[in-house]
């Protein structure tokens, strides 16, 4: 079956333009998560959807930073008046919400910032 | 969650078991410890998880200490293609009131040798 599905793949912004990144999770996926990968590093959490609820956004750096899922499956992460220590990848996962907690991840879009 | 720890890096051949150790003395009767691993330019992929007893899936074999404070990741017979960054998580249950989210740190680079 279809994987989760991230689009564009590649982004390059110059600073200061607003960008809005989406996520195509697996059907059916309850939970949503959003992930920020620098060169080199872990990724790292940045928000997470039960549905259409923002349940824990947490790891979003600013408020320029903003998620939305508002019909419980698709969601876009948009990040405004982008900066250059916003170059990263961005990794979107879904999850069925089982015990398990089996999250299965996008190919990320790399986000570079000029 | 409790912090993990492993070596940067390792090689193994291929075809021969590759063995990833992870420590974590500092790991709570409730949670579980999970491995993901991230091939080069894809999102994470998970691998296996437990709380106290051995588990094998068609991936890995995940040891667990008598006393949890450390597993092993056993590849029975390692690939080419299994050459990726190996990250070990641990976390509550979600039963228990744990958070859904993954929280990566490094992570191990393995690399299989031809």
């Amino acid at each position: 079956g279809a994987g989760v599905s991230q689009s564009p793949r590649y982004k390059v912004a110059k600073r200061g333009q607003d960008v809005a990144l989406r996520c195509d999770p697996i059907s059916g996926h309850v939970s949503l998560f959003w992930y920020q990968q620098a060169l080199g590093q872990g990724p790292e959490f940045l928000t997470y959807f039960q549905n259409e609820a923002q349940l824990d956004k947490s790891g979003l750096p600013s408020d320029r930073f903003f998620a939305e899922r508002p019909e419980g499956s698709v969601s876009t992460l948009k990040i405004q008046r982008t900066q250059q220590e916003d170059s990263a990848v961005y990794l979107c996962a879904s999850s069925p919400g089982t015990e398990k907690n089996e999250q299965y991840f996008g190919p990320g879009t790399r986000l570079t910032v000029t | 969650d409790a912090k993990t720890t492993q070596p940067p890096s390792m090689d193994c051949a291929e075809g021969r078991a590759a063995n990833l150790p992870c420590n974590h003395s500092t790991i709570s009767g409730n949670e579980y410890v999970y491995w993901y691993r991230q091939i080069h330019s894809q999102g994470p992929q998970y691998i296996i998880h437990g709380l106290k007893n051995n588990e094998t899936n068609e991936m890995a074999s995940l040891i667990i200490t008598e006393d949890r404070k450390s597993s092993t990741l056993i590849l029975p017979h390692a690939t080419l293609r299994d050459t990726a960054v190996y990250y070990c998580i641990v976390r509550v249950a979600r039963a228990q009131g744990g958070s859904e989210k993954l929280v990566f740190g490094k992570g191990m680079k393995l690399t299989v040798n031809p």
